[in-house]
């Protein structure tokens, strides 16, 4: 299986701070990446698909990127919705994996 | 506008077997697959496998293996996990999520909290 590690585990920002979150994958994964967003007692909600593209809806403070097999989201200007939980999750090849998330909390 | 409802929360035995269920609206419910996702408390996200309600062919992650069975009704365009042989290990939030053509899971349904407890 591929192993998706995300850094930072927890994460504390403030308002209008630039955040970024990272996912390194254990193999090429190409571009089958996507970011979601998880309240709390909620289901997760798509940000981004395909390494950088955003999902419909979403705000364009986020953004994600890829270096290799390095993948970020960034969040431009933090707001207080966007406190929660953020995981990745491949789609490269079966079974799909998600990191281990982070949790982003203000400041 | 496409919308995944879960069946309510279960209290089951150990050793027992759970059916929770996901009742599609707002799209062809036959052409879209449609995948299961384990979250236990405070932890991540585990993928458990998918179904293909159009013909009924599913996929599952080796672990799942004897774990879980996935079926679907076209007629009343609902998906099906049964979890079987329960232990503590599989209390958890069980989600059921619509997988796009991007091919991501787009939708998601609010999810089922299964507790196994005598």
């Amino acid at each position: 299986d591929i192993q998706m590690t995300q850094s930072p585990a927890s994460l504390s920002a403030s308002l209008e701070e630039i955040v970024t979150i990272t996912c390194q994958a254990s193999q090429d994964i190409g571009n089958w990446l996507a970011w979601y967003q998880q309240k709390p007692g909620k289901s997760p909600q798509l940000l981004i698909h395909s390494a950088t593209s955003l999902a419909d809806g979403i705000p364009s403070r986020f953004s994600g990127s890829r270096s290799g097999t390095q993948y970020s989201l960034k969040i431009s200007r933090l707001q207080v919705e966007d406190t929660g939980i953020y995981y990745c999750l491949q789609r490269y090849s079966n079974p799909p994996t998600f990191g281990g998330g982070t949790k982003l909390e203000l400041k | 506008q496409v919308q995944l409802q879960q069946s309510g929360a279960e209290l089951v035995k150990p050793g027992s077997s759970v059916k929770i269920s996901c009742k599609a609206s707002g799209y062809t419910f036959t052409s879209y697959d449609m995948h299961w996702i384990k979250q236990q408390p405070g932890n991540g996200l585990e993928w458990i496998g998918w179904i293909y309600p159009g013909n009924g062919n599913t996929k599952y992650n080796q672990k799942f293996n004897g774990k879980a069975t996935l079926t679907a009704d076209k007629s009343s365009s609902t998906a099906y996990m049964q979890l079987s042989s329960l232990t503590s290990e599989d209390s958890a939030v069980y989600f059921c999520a619509r997988e796009s053509i991007t091919p991501y899971f787009d939708y998601w349904g609010q999810g089922v909290m299964v507790t196994v407890s005598s």
